[in-house]
């Protein structure tokens, strides 16, 4: 399955934007990148998706590089509603790993009053 | 839309019992999951299914055995529980990810926190 990486762990103030950073190296061509968002006693939820460039919706924007290499999930002007981890995955369509993804350990968001 | 339920909340169970927990979901989705997630840590894969009929291994599959005989139900089963098995478990459920375009959208259930002691 392909590989994603990402920081354990992130700090921020009430009404900074927020960027969380995630590499995958070995993604394939055909393949999303998803970001799901979890709190605390809550199953994951999807939050946003993207192929290529950039992809907006209510909740977050997501960037990715024309090498799709990596992607960066903004989160603008967070709350304290947004502490949560957020997962990113890819999956792995080339080899036939389309059937399941790997959600790792995520980055857990801390926002501070 | 109920989108993915899961049956029941909680459970305790003594070291030896056995138990199956249900998921249901009402999105026609083709493709269902069943996650543990232990504290603190991320989910984790134990079995999947691919459409009625058919079940598949994932990460963490041992001690545990899953059916799908409907397509709108995912059953797991533990046949005799240990303390390792203590965690929260979730079911998800999906489109195919062919048919749309290598997404990777799952929809979870609330989980259902397990005890065995």
């Amino acid at each position: 399955l392909a590989k994603t990486t990402q920081p354990i762990s992130m700090d921020s103030y009430e009404g900074q934007e927020v960027n969380i950073t995630c590499s995958h190296n070995n993604i394939a061509t055909n393949d999303y990148i998803t970001w799901y968002q979890q709190f605390p006693s809550q199953g994951p939820r999807f939050i946003i998706q993207g192929y290529k460039t950039k992809v907006t919706n209510e909740v977050a924007s997501l960037f990715i590089p024309a090498d799709r290499k990596s992607s960066t999930l903004s989160l603008p002007r967070v709350s304290l509603s947004d502490t949560a981890v957020y997962y990113c995955l890819v999956g792995d369509s080339l080899s036939g790993g389309y059937q399941k993804v790997t959600f790792g350990t995520g980055t857990k968001l801390q926002v501070i009053p | 839309n109920a989108g993915v339920t899961q049956t029941p909340k909680f459970r305790v169970l003594k070291t030896g019992q056995s138990m199956t927990l249900l998921c249901a979901q009402d999105m026609n989705h083709e493709y269902m999951y069943w996650y543990r997630q232990d504290p603190g840590m991320g989910l984790r894969l134990i079995h999947y299914s691919v459409g009625e009929g058919t079940t598949a291994k994932g990460e963490v599959p041992d001690g545990y055995n899953v059916s799908r005989l409907k397509k709108q139900n995912f059953l797991l089963g533990l046949e005799s529980a240990a303390p390792s098995q203590t965690s929260v478990y979730f079911c998800a459920s999906s489109y195919d990810p062919r048919s749309t375009g290598y997404s990777y959208e799952q929809y979870f259930g609330p989980g259902t926190r397990l005890t065995v002691t």
